[in-house]
């Protein structure tokens, strides 16, 4: 059965406004996350990764935390631009994968309005 | 900025028939990986393959499918007899070797089998 799933499918912000995508996960063996964006017709694109050993971490203008008590991971976008809009990914790999196979979750469709 | 480089981008066969997948990783990597993605839905893991030989292989990945690195730089997916349900974007990817790595994708091969 699907480990990752997001709460909501779509999301729609202004420009400018801060958006936050968020990730459900269910195996707690699982021990690294990554967050890819995936634009029509392209393939996902790393955006940023987290080890399980960590709350959060940042990048350029996004931010990833992770809950491992309620097995919660979520995206924080800062400053939200057009070029923003994708689809956004959360994807696990489950400790005991020796090449780390990542399991998907079905997406959110981030849509950024002018 | 190196990338996972893929080829045919599009792919239109008559089912029953032979497709053969490309893919150059990106050069300084050593763990590939295949991946698909039906239209609408979430990406799913098909194969690993290091060192010359597969890591991991999903219950999708059946004796129709099969991986070979030819050379030292192309990573290909063969569907030996393809059925309409392969219809997809497939996806390789690629990362360095070592413990939790991000995985670097390419754009994909949109197949359609009719």
């Amino acid at each position: 059965g699907e480990s990752v799933g997001l709460h909501l499918p779509t999301l729609s912000v202004q420009e400018g406004d801060n958006s936050i995508i968020n990730c459900a996960y269910s195996n707690s063996a699982s021990d690294y996350f990554i967050w890819y964006k995936q634009e029509s017709g392209k393939g996902p694109q790393f955006i940023i990764d987290i080890r399980s050993n960590m709350d959060k971490r940042q990048g350029q203008r996004v931010t990833v935390l992770l809950n491992k008590t309620v097995k919660h991971l979520s995206l924080q976008i800062a400053a939200t631009q057009p070029g923003d809009s994708a689809v956004y990914f959360c994807a696990e790999n489950m400790g005991g994968s020796t090449l780390g196979r990542l399991y998907f979750g079905r997406g959110t469709q981030l849509t950024v309005w002018p | 900025e190196p990338e996972v480089t893929q080829t045919p981008s599009h792919q239109v066969t008559q089912m029953g028939q032979e497709v053969i997948l490309r893919c150059v990783p990106i050069s300084n990597h050593l763990y590939f990986y295949w991946y698909r993605q039906i239209l609408g839905q979430k990406v799913e893991f098909l194969v690993s393959f290091y060192n010359n030989e597969i890591s991991e292989k999903s219950e999708i990945f059946d004796d129709q499918f099969s991986v070979e690195r030819p050379d030292g730089s192309n990573f290909t997916l063969k569907i030996r007899s393809t059925k309409l349900e392969d219809s997809a974007m497939y996806f390789c990817a690629s990362r360095v070797e070592g413990g939790k790595e991000t995985q670097y994708f390419g754009p994909g091969t949109r197949l359609l089998v009719l």
